[in-house]
């Protein structure tokens, strides 16, 4: 079975800075996908940054960029020239490449950051 | 379009009562997901549909946890007898098709459940 782990249950940045959120994973499949969601007060899940386990390349969306490390098994986000709209809870989160019959393709989440930006 | 809703927003019951989620899905996704948030803690995977098939319930929490999905689409989540250890956020997700990378799960924005 897959694991996911956020190690900070809390982090702050002042707004403008640079602050990076840590997770890591455990997983005996060689082809993943894994991703970044941001959770804020309204409860919506959102899509935030996504990563293709066979791609090497770091993904990359606005400010929002990833450090993928295969075999570290690790997977940070970092936030350049925070806002104050970043505020919320993120998640980090594993799904399987290949579909299950019994679960699809469920996402398997980390226990989640809250993220305070401070103006 | 529409994204995926959920109805109620919030739901308080007392301890014993049975209550029924909804879920709305996106029109035309076949695959339908539940999970649940409890406090504190991350989603935890309950149930899948794949249509109006769930190929596996052993993700529910216990036997008074049921769901079904009628014409592939509307999903209900019903909890009978209710405990305190139910309060949580259940959270409904669909997507186009099960697998793929391209095929991104969109949330609805939860039902709070509170058992008084």
């Amino acid at each position: 079975a897959q694991t996911v782990t956020q190690s900070q249950p809390e982090m702050s940045v002042q707004e403008a800075e640079t602050v990076t959120l840590s997770c890591t994973y455990d997983t005996s499949e060689s082809d993943y996908y894994l991703f970044w969601y941001k959770q804020p007060p309204s409860r919506q899940m959102i899509l935030v940054i996504r990563q293709e386990a066979y791609k090497q390349q770091n993904a990359t969306e606005n400010r929002f960029s990833v450090n993928f490390q295969k075999a570290a098994k690790s997977f940070s986000l970092k936030i350049s020239d925070s806002q104050l709209g970043d505020a919320a809870m993120y998640f980090c989160a594993y799904r399987s490449a290949f579909e299950q019959e019994t679960s699809g393709s469920r996402l398997t989440f980390g226990e989640g950051t809250q993220l305070t930006v401070n103006p | 379009g529409a994204g995926v809703s959920q109805s109620p927003s919030n739901k308080v019951t007392e301890k014993g009562k049975d209550v029924e989620l909804r879920c709305d899905p996106i029109s035309g996704h076949t695959a339908l997901y539940w999970y649940r948030q409890s406090l504190g803690q991350g989603l935890e995977f309950l149930i899948y549909f794949q249509g109006n098939s769930a190929p596996d319930k052993s993700g529910l929490p216990s036997d008074r946890f049921s769901a079904e999905r009628t014409g592939g689409s509307v999903s209900t989540l019903t909890i009978q007898r209710t405990q305190q250890e139910d309060s949580a956020v259940y959270l409904c997700a669909s997507s186009l098709r099960p697998s793929g990378i391209e095929y991104e799960q969109y949330f609805g924005p939860g039902t709070r459940l509170t058992v008084t």
